[in-house]
């Protein structure tokens, strides 16, 4: 089972950011944070991973609470085109195998 | 550019047959995967391989087989179809730098079981 709870949907205005939660209560301490999106139809595609610290990159930005049992994914200036499913995943830095949960489905409006 | 392919893209067939997707990527990765997506559930692992010769069950893996003879390619075979084998098969395919494990992840089948 995954280990992560995520809102099954939302919403988010076009040109606004989109700040998407997440729980990993259960997170133990040399496992990663992962997101990963699916564009309707598409394979899953990486975002951005984490471990302790806030990561940013081209795509998005990844803020993990101190206390690592959270995390936040945020697009800074959602599009259109970043309508899609959000996958949380909580995972090692090896060859685990990462377990997708349902995700959350967003909703980006014009 | 390096990618990851699968075939068919669609497939129809009648429960008991022997279907096989294809998965071919050329990034020269060892860690390959194939996934399961149905309607209600998340990506489902079926099975995933870390190199040639070496394969492994995941989280749905009854009633499917796979073997990795090279390291480009990782075939999916259904020994006999059923329907509730009907899904879409997504493959992927990762190699583990530093912290990340990034996978890439094919275009995915759409296999329908009559």
């Amino acid at each position: 089972d995954a280990k992560t709870t995520q809102p099954p949907s939302m919403d988010c205005a076009e040109g606004r950011a989109a700040n998407l939660p997440c729980n990993h209560s259960t997170i133990s301490g040399n496992e990663y944070v992962y997101w990963y999106r699916q564009i309707h139809s598409q394979g899953p595609q990486y975002i951005i991973h984490g471990l302790k610290n806030n990561e940013t990159n081209e795509m998005a930005s990844l803020i993990i609470t101190e206390d690592r049992k959270s995390s936040t994914l945020i697009l800074p200036h959602a599009t259109l085109r970043d309508t899609a499913v959000y996958y949380c995943i909580v995972g090692y830095s090896g060859n685990t195998p990462l377990v997708f949960g349902k995700g959350t489905r967003l909703s980006v409006i014009a | 550019d390096a990618e990851i392919t699968q075939s068919p893209r669609h497939k129809i067939t009648e429960t008991g047959r022997q279907v096989t997707l294809a998965c071919h990527q050329t990034w020269n990765h060892n860690n390959m995967f194939w996934y399961r997506q149905d309607l209600g559930h998340g990506l489902r692992l079926i099975h995933y391989s870390y190199g040639v010769q070496d394969t492994n069950k995941g989280e749905v893996s009854d009633g499917y087989s796979v073997s990795r003879s090279n390291t480009e390619d990782l075939p999916l075979t259904l020994e006999s179809a059923a329907s509730s084998q009907t899904s879409v098969y997504f493959c992927a395919s990762s190699e583990v730098v530093d912290s990340y494990n990034e996978q890439f992840f094919g275009p995915g089948t759409r296999l329908t079981v009559l």
